[in-house]
C-alpha cells in the first residue's frame, strides 16, 4: 500500500526566510509519480509539480526547489525568500500503478504554511 | 478549454436526502477521481475510473455510488446523506503521465 507523510502540520516563517517542507513516501512500486500541489485559501488546488521515480534530477523554478532522494523515499520542497502570497496549504502526492494501472493517487495531510510579514 | 468542471459549487442537504454532484472534463482524459477533503486528513480518494463503463472503489467508498457513462463525465451519487458527509468534494483527472487537474470543489453540508 502507498502512504504519504508530512510530518510538518503547520509551519510560520517571516518572509523573505527560507522555508523547506518535508514529504516522505512508500510505495513497493519501482514505477511512481511524486506531486505537490498548492491550496491557498481561496480553495482551489494549484497543481506545481511531478516527478516521475525514474527521474532523480532536483528542479528549481523561480523561488521553488524540490529535492528527491530515492535513498530515503523523500520528495522536499524549498520556498527561497518566502513571500505572504506562499501562505497556503501544501499537499504532496504519489501516485503508483497499483498493480491494476489504476494510478490512484495518495495525499499527505499536508502542511499548512504561514508567512508573516 | 474549461478544463475540470463541477456543478454545484455549494450545497446543504438534509440527513437522508439524495444527490448528484456532476464533474465533466474537456480533455479527452480516461482517468477520473473523486475526493473528499476533511480538514486535518488531506484529500481522500472515494471513487475512481479508469475509463468509460469503468468504476472502482477508493480509500472511503461507502455511502457513495458513481457512474461513468460518458467519457468527459463522472457523477458521484449520495443516496442517504449523513452528517459525516460534510466535507469538500474534489474531482480530478489525469492522462499519465502529466498534471492531473482539480476541479474548483464543492462544498457540501449535511444537516
Amino acid at each position: 500500500a502507498q502512504k504519504v507523510t508530512q510530518a510538518q502540520t503547520e509551519i510560520s516563517v517571516v518572509e523573505k526566510e527560507d522555508v523547506t517542507l518535508d514529504c516522505v513516501y512508500e510505495t513497493r512500486d519501482t514505477t511512481y509519480y511524486l506531486f505537490w500541489y498548492k491550496q491557498p485559501p481561496s480553495g482551489e488546488l494549484v497543481f506545481l509539480i511531478r516527478r516521475n521515480s525514474f527521474d532523480e534530477q532536483n528542479e528549481i523554478s523561480g523561488r521553488y526547489s524540490w529535492n528527491f532522494q530515492k535513498s530515503t523515499s523523500s520528495f522536499n520542497f524549498t520556498i527561497t525568500a518566502s513571500q505572504v502570497v506562499d501562505s497556503a496549504v501544501y499537499f504532496c502526492a504519489l501516485s503508483d500503478s497499483s498493480g491494476a494501472g489504476s494510478y490512484q493517487l495518495t495525499f499527505g495531510k499536508g502542511t499548512k504554511l504561514s508567512v508573516i510579514p | 478549454n474549461a478544463g475540470v468542471t463541477q456543478t454545484p459549487k455549494f450545497r446543504v442537504l438534509k440527513t437522508g436526502q439524495s444527490m448528484t454532484l456532476l464533474c465533466a472534463q474537456d480533455m479527452n482524459h480516461e482517468y477520473m477521481y473523486w475526493y473528499r477533503q476533511d480538514p486535518g486528513m488531506g484529500l481522500r480518494l472515494i471513487h475512481y475510473s479508469v475509463g468509460e463503463g469503468t468504476t472502482a472503489k477508493g480509500e472511503v467508498p461507502d455511502g457513495y455510488n458513481v457512474s461513468r457513462l460518458k467519457k468527459q463525465n463522472f457523477l458521484l451519487g449520495l443516496e442517504s446523506a449523513a452528517p459525516s458527509q460534510t466535507s469538500v468534494y474534489f474531482c480530478a483527472s489525469w492522462r499519465p503521465p502529466g498534471e492531473q487537474f482539480f476541479g474548483p470543489g464543492t462544498r457540501l453540508t449535511v444537516l
